[in-house]
């Protein structure tokens, strides 16, 4: 079946826009998660969904950025107000449920200039 | 806070040879999971060894978990150049709602 997908899988925006990525998880997943990669470093995650319970936010580096999944199933991150230190690759994965292995999207490369 | 940390960050070896990583962590966790990650874009998830489990395989991979030490290690026998990618170890805690990641294995396999 398909696996998870991400769009755009490149963005360039200028310094102080909003930008969305999209994460469509593995239809039938109840758990969706998002992560940020720099350059050379590890994965920091930043938020997760189960199910209809409220999202675990607790990774979100500033009140600049929020996420939303609707219907369970596809999820928007979106940064406002964008800055340099942005810059990353935006990875979303999805899990049959908590505790299960995840499986990864291709990511999103986000420049800010 | 929990962390995987990888050791070493670099490992350059030739095909054919044995690969080893290492990962420590510091509080108790419920598994242990290790990824495998290409040009630096999606992972892949290679094995999951929970906290009562000491060793697993699948295939060329092997993986040991030791507790007490806070610790496990992931074997690739027989290297391929196609096992050329970032390894990173990744563990979950009950108490936690997802994995935490550490820095990751640079592995370079040479024909």
């Amino acid at each position: 079946g398909a696996g998870v997908s991400q769009s755009p899988s490149n963005k360039v925006t200028e310094k102080g826009k909003d930008v969305e990525l999209r994460c469509d998880p593995i239809s039938g997943h109840t758990a969706l998660y998002w992560y940020r990669q720099s350059l050379g470093q590890g994965l920091e995650f930043l938020i997760y969904f189960q199910g209809n319970s409220a999202p675990d936010k607790s990774g979100l580096p500033s009140d600049r950025f929020s996420a939303e999944r609707t219907g369970g199933s596809v999820s928007t991150l979106t940064i406002q107000r964008t800055q340099q230190e942005d810059s990353a690759v935006y990875l979303c994965a999805s899990s049959l449920i908590w505790g299960n292995e995840q499986f990864f999207g291709p990511g999103t490369r986000l420049t800010v200039l | 806070s929990q962390q995987g940390e990888e050791d070493p960050q670099a490992l350059s070896i030739q095909e054919g040879e044995n690969a080893t990583m290492n990962c420590s962590y510091k509080t108790s966790i419920n598994n242990l999971q290790w990824y495998r990650q290409n040009s630096g874009r999606g992972l892949v998830h290679l094995i999951l060894i929970r906290s009562n489990e000491r060793e697993k395989h699948s295939g060329r991979l092997r993986v040991t978990l030791d507790t007490s030490k806070k610790s496990s290690s992931l074997l690739i026998t027989a290297s391929r150049a196609a096992d050329t990618a970032s390894y990173f170890c990744a563990t979950g805690n009950s108490g936690y709602s997802t994995l935490t990641f550490g820095k990751g294995t640079m592995l370079l396999v040479s024909p």
